[in-house]
């Protein structure tokens, strides 16, 4: 099972917005509303920040949303703040019942 | 609150073994089902493998099938990793993660625990 396809790095200024791509095939992203997206900052566990393609867990800001066309996941971050520089990862659940990740995208706040 | 407490990484030689815990609290272990993943040195993450919530399904990724066995005790509330024949590769932080039945998603992990396979 291949990876997920996530561009290495995105940059943003404080305010702005930015969209996180995840790119995937008919054995993953396309097959199934299951995509998730994981922030992770140096040195910690990931943390969950959307499950099955758009849906925030509670505790999440709303800044965060997600959605889904054909084989690409997007993240959109609106209202960038400095905190929300971090890693992050989109993953499927994929047609052999397993988990792929994304190589992940490294996100800086300017 | 939930907790997952990794515990057992360590530096192994190439060939030898590791049996990796997973203590978990604040919640109900029995109704979850539980995933190892993993994360190398400055790489990303990679799922390795889940077991469902009573442990009968058991599924690997690829690259640990035949090496790695997963398990569970849900009278301790414990999830384990036994890693045998371990390879260079196989060197990386090792989370345990939770998640709900009938979702594909992990809501919750531990802080990792570091496995280095060197000579």
């Amino acid at each position: 099972q291949s990876a997920l396809t996530q561009p290495a790095s995105v940059s943003g200024s404080p305010g702005q917005s930015i969209t996180i791509s995840c790119t995937g095939t008919s054995s993953d992203v396309v097959g199934y509303k299951y995509v998730s997206w994981y922030q992770q900052h140096p040195g910690k566990a990931p943390k969950l920040m959307i499950y099955d393609v758009s849906n925030r867990p509670s505790g999440v800001s709303n800044r965060f949303s997600g959605s889904k066309s054909g084989n690409t996941a997007s993240l959109t971050i609106s209202g960038l703040q400095a905190e929300d520089e971090a890693d992050y990862y989109c993953s499927s659940y994929t047609s052999t019942r397993n988990w792929v990740f994304g190589g992940g995208t490294k996100l800086t706040v300017l | 609150q939930v907790q997952l407490v990794e515990s057992g990484g360590g530096l192994v030689k190439p060939g030898g073994s590791l049996r990796l815990s997973c203590a978990a609290s604040g919640f109900t272990f029995s109704d979850y089902y539980m995933s190892w993943i993993r994360q190398a040195p400055g790489k990303g993450l990679e799922w390795v493998s889940y077991i469902k919530s009573n442990g009968s399904n058991i599924y690997y990724a690829d690259s640990v099938k035949g090496r790695f066995t997963i398990s569970r005790d849900n009278a301790k509330n414990s999830l384990y990793l036994q890693m045998d024949s371990l390879r260079a590769e196989d060197t990386a932080v090792y989370y345990c993660a939770r998640g709900q039945s009938g979702t594909a998603f992990f809501d919750h992990w531990g802080q990792g625990t570091l496995v280095t396979v060197s000579s």
